[in-house]
């Protein structure tokens, strides 16, 4: 069964600070893999996608990177803001060639940001 | 302005009380799909939708129905609901094209479901 991993399940940080947010998936083949932000009570909005392909994607101080040998990936946050507060979810799409479209959801890492 | 819509926001209901949630979205999207989040379990997919009158189950079908008879509504049925359905629901949608993996999702503002 396809599964998605992310850990830490929690994680709290100074504000200011980096941090790394991990996910290791078993979804083969794959097409993409995505990282979502969602704040509490609110749907997740993309934060970056990147095909089988692509070792890296940025999107302003969140980068992602992505291994497809060792099927992992990272979401890095520089400089983080109170506002980066929520939890971090990661989607494995699976190559639709193989006749599936069903997404993978990890269940998410919660950031806390403190001043 | 790109969006995916849903209603109602809120809803609070009794046992076996037929209910539909709707969403749409235009943004002329292939791919919609419905997720239910608890507490401890992240997000679920319910069902999703290639597209007009292709639906497909997810990872917890069971005590839902959907259909996709235009390509800009995709609407949740619980045709007997029950408490254990109490949950936040979102609706999604995104672009999927050829053998691609799918595009970005988008994702509605929710709604919150208690079931009494």
């Amino acid at each position: 069964k396809n599964q998605v991993e992310q850990s830490p399940q929690s994680l709290i940080i100074l504000e200011g600070k980096n941090c790394t947010l991990q996910c290791n998936y078993t979804v083969s083949p794959f097409s993409n893999l995505r990282w979502y932000k969602q704040d509490t009570g609110r749907g997740p909005v993309s934060l970056t996608i990147m095909t089988f392909s692509e070792n890296t994607k940025s999107n302003g101080r969140y980068t992602a990177t992505l291994d497809a040998d060792t099927k992992q990936s990272s979401l890095h946050i520089t400089a983080s803001q109170l506002s980066d507060s929520a939890s971090y979810i990661c989607v494995v799409s699976p190559y639709s060639g193989a006749g599936s479209y069903q997404l993978t959801f990890g269940k998410g890492t919660k950031l806390s940001v403190i001043p | 302005e790109a969006q995916v819509t849903q209603n109602p926001r809120y809803l609070i209901t009794v046992t076996g009380k037929k209910l539909t949630v709707t969403c749409s979205q235009n943004m002329n999207h292939e791919y919609m799909s419905w997720y239910r989040q608890d507490p401890g379990l992240g997000l679920r997919q319910i069902y999703y939708s290639m597209n007009v009158e292709v639906t497909d189950k997810g990872d917890v079908p069971e005590g839902y129905k959907v259909s996709r008879k235009e390509k800009r509504n995709f609407p949740l049925i619980l045709e007997s609901p029950s408490p254990n359905q109490t949950s936040l629901y979102f609706c999604a949608s995104s672009s999927w094209s050829g053998t691609g993996g799918g595009d970005t999702q988008y994702f509605g503002p929710g709604t919150r479901l208690t079931v009494l």
